[in-house]
Parts: C-alpha cells; sequence; structure tokens
C-alpha cells in the first residue's frame, strides 16, 4: 500500500464554520506533513509531524490547528477561515522527517471558503 | 530569493514530439538533493526522481530522462515520444543540508505540459 489518502475530496465552509481534514497512510511512514497550494503556485509547507509530534510549524495561523492521533493519521482543524484560505491542501508522508526523503503526496482536499 | 527556478511556465506540444523541461537551482551548500514531481489534474503530487548533489550520472527511466549539470547548476527533465498522459504539472525541487530536518523542499515555480494528441 503505497498512497496516503485524503478526506474529503471537496469543502465548502463558511467563516465561521469549523471542519476537519484527514489524512491517512500505512506505509509505515513516522513522518507526516500538511501543505498548502493555491492555485497555479507551488505547494508550501504548514506543518511537519515527526514521530507523532510537532516538529515544524511554518508560521500557520492558529486558525489551522493540526493534530496527529496516531503514527498513521494526520488532522488539520480549521476554525473562523477566511477566503483567502481557499486552496489545495496537500498531506505527504515520508519515511522520516530528515535526510531528504522523499515525500509521498495524497490527492488534497480542495478548500472553498465562502 | 527564489531559489529554483522553472522558467518555462507553460509548454505545449503534440503527441510524440520530445520536450525538455528546465529547472535551473541556486544553493551555497555542498550536499543537496533534487527532485522532479509530477502533478496531474487529480491533484496529487507524485516523485519522480532524487538525485544527489555528488552524482552527476545522468539517469533513463522509461521515456523519462535527466541531466544534472552543477557546472551550470541545473536539473533538466526530459519526456522521449510525450503521450496525452504526460499531460501535468511539473515541478523541481531543492532539498539543502546535511541532513535537512523536516525534508523541507524549496519548490519551483512549476511548468504547465499540455501534450495535445
Amino acid at each position: 500500500d503505497t498512497e496516503v489518502t485524503q478526506t474529503p475530496k471537496h469543502l465548502v465552509m463558511g467563516m465561521t464554520n469549523k471542519k476537519s481534514l484527514k489524512c491517512e497512510q500505512h506505509m509505515g511512514h513516522r513522518a507526516m506533513y500538511w501543505y498548502k497550494q493555491k492555485a497555479k503556485k507551488p505547494p508550501e509547507l504548514m506543518f511537519v509531524y515527526s514521530y507523532e509530534k510537532l516538529s515544524i510549524n511554518e508560521s500557520v495561523p492558529s486558525r489551522f490547528s493540526p493534530e496527529c492521533p496516531n503514527s498513521s493519521l494526520l488532522n488539520l482543524h480549521l476554525h473562523a477561515l477566511q477566503p483567502e484560505d481557499s486552496a489545495l491542501y496537500l498531506c505527504a508522508s515520508s519515511p522520516r522527517s530528515s535526510g531528504h526523503t522523499e515525500a509521498f503526496f495524497g490527492q488534497g482536499t480542495r478548500l472553498t471558503v465562502v | 530569493a527564489q531559489k529554483v527556478t522553472q522558467a518555462q511556465t507553460e509548454i505545449s506540444v503534440v503527441e510524440k514530439e520530445d520536450v525538455t523541461l528546465d529547472c535551473v537551482y541556486e544553493t551555497r551548500d555542498t550536499t543537496y538533493y533534487l527532485f522532479w514531481y509530477k502533478q496531474p489534474p487529480s491533484g496529487e503530487l507524485v516523485f519522480l526522481i532524487r538525485r544527489n548533489s555528488f552524482d552527476e550520472q545522468n539517469e533513463i527511466s522509461g521515456r523519462y530522462s535527466w541531466n544534472f549539470q552543477k557546472s551550470t547548476s541545473s536539473f533538466n527533465f526530459t519526456i522521449t515520444a510525450s503521450q496525452v498522459v504526460d499531460s501535468a504539472v511539473y515541478f523541481c525541487a531543492l532539498s539543502e543540508g546535511y541532513n535537512n530536518a523536516g525534508n523541507m523542499l524549496t519548490f519551483g515555480g512549476g511548468t504547465r505540459l499540455m501534450v495535445k494528441p
């Protein structure tokens, strides 16, 4: 199994809503990542989890709250988002969080904030 | 300052043509890795290749080939006999530092390749 599965694939939410994005991998990887990708731009790293602990937060606003319940799951809790937060949110995993290892990406959640 | 430059924002070719995607990088590290990822319309980034700074051998994988030249800081990607399924956005990325905690990637701006039948 070489897949990273993200749900939902599409999400429309209002600025007062609370929603969560989910990511799952069963490759035994110990590093998981959240990226944000705006249209026609490259992905931007948001968070890195290593061995279920948050190791990197790229100065992401607190309205984005990551959670890693176990080594296979990664969530991104969303609250009070702004329309400019509309983007493709990509989850990725890699065997470890260092050493230039390649990452495996999910198909992403296309988020629209209205 | 942008460290990975993909000067071609869009390329359009007809099926069976060869196409080369350019990537120029900038780094002060002696140890670094270069990557190519493919992003089809479905959204996921698909890993294509990783090359470290000490290995300048060119690589071929089926219709794909990569030309790494440290002298010009380039890591170009060629698709031979392109197919419609090659249509995607292709990202070149740089990973710097001896260990690179967090596997931080610096992406280029991407090149959108359209292969027409």
